[in-house]
């Protein structure tokens, strides 16, 4: 079964402050994907990773995908309220004939003003 | 303009039931979704359709039978509700499900409550 472990599960910090989230698996993916869900929403695209080694910056948001397309990280610099909610990560497969994404069950983040 | 629409978004019922979830997605895809979001918020895929085929269907019970009548439609039907079914459902699209890049575009979830 191929799992994608998220950590932490749960983060708190105040406003102003750096943090780290991961997303680990033993499994290769094609490709990943970062997602954020705020409370009564779907999850919304956040960037997508492909390229073993990837950095990519989304305003104050970084994402990098691991050498080896197992693992991925989103570091966050200077956080702000607006970026409460729950990131979650999900993994392409690459499987031709039955696509699927395989979902992290997701940090919850909350920054305090 | 609503790309992935749901409805309802909340549902309560009772145990026994049956109940049906609508999504319609105006984006032009051909693929379209069907996750369960757990309390734990594992979101699990249920069915995917593209072109209005089957080309998911996970482990799911079959009290749950999507259909889809258009590709911009994909409908879950759920019987005989138990109290394992409440969870968030949320219905999702994209352009191809085999080129492996897709972004998924979700729909705002139903709440499914069973009593």
């Amino acid at each position: 079964t191929q799992l994608l472990e998220q950590s932490p599960q749960f983060l708190s910090i105040q406003e102003g402050e750096n943090l780290t989230v991961y997303c680990n698996s033993s499994s290769v993916f094609s490709s990943l994907q970062w997602y954020r869900q705020e409370p009564g929403e779907g999850p919304v695209l956040l960037v997508t990773v492909v390229t073993g080694g990837e950095v990519k910056k989304l305003k104050r948001l970084t994402f990098q995908f691991g050498d080896a397309r197992k693992d991925s990280s989103l570091h966050i610099t200077a956080a702000q309220p607006g970026d409460t909610g729950l990131y979650l990560c999900a993994g392409d497969t690459g499987v031709d004939s039955n696509y699927q994404l395989i979902w992290g069950a997701g940090t919850k983040l909350i920054i305090k003003p | 303009d609503t790309a992935v629409s749901q409805t309802p978004k909340y549902l309560v019922t009772q145990m026994g039931n049956d109940k049906s979830i609508k999504c319609e997605q105006n984006l032009g895809h051909d693929t379209m979704y069907w996750y369960k979001q757990d309390s734990k918020k594992f979101l699990k895929i249920m069915f995917s359709y593209n072109n209005k085929e089957l080309i998911i269907n996970e482990t799911v019970p079959n009290r749950f039978s999507p259909k889809s009548p258009d590709k911009a439609h994909l409908n879950l039907h759920i019987n005989s509700l138990e109290l394992g079914d409440s969870a968030v459902y949320f219905c999702a699209s994209s352009q191809d499900p085999w080129t492996g890049k897709e972004t998924q575009y979700f729909g705002p979830g139903t709440r499914l409550l069973v009593l």
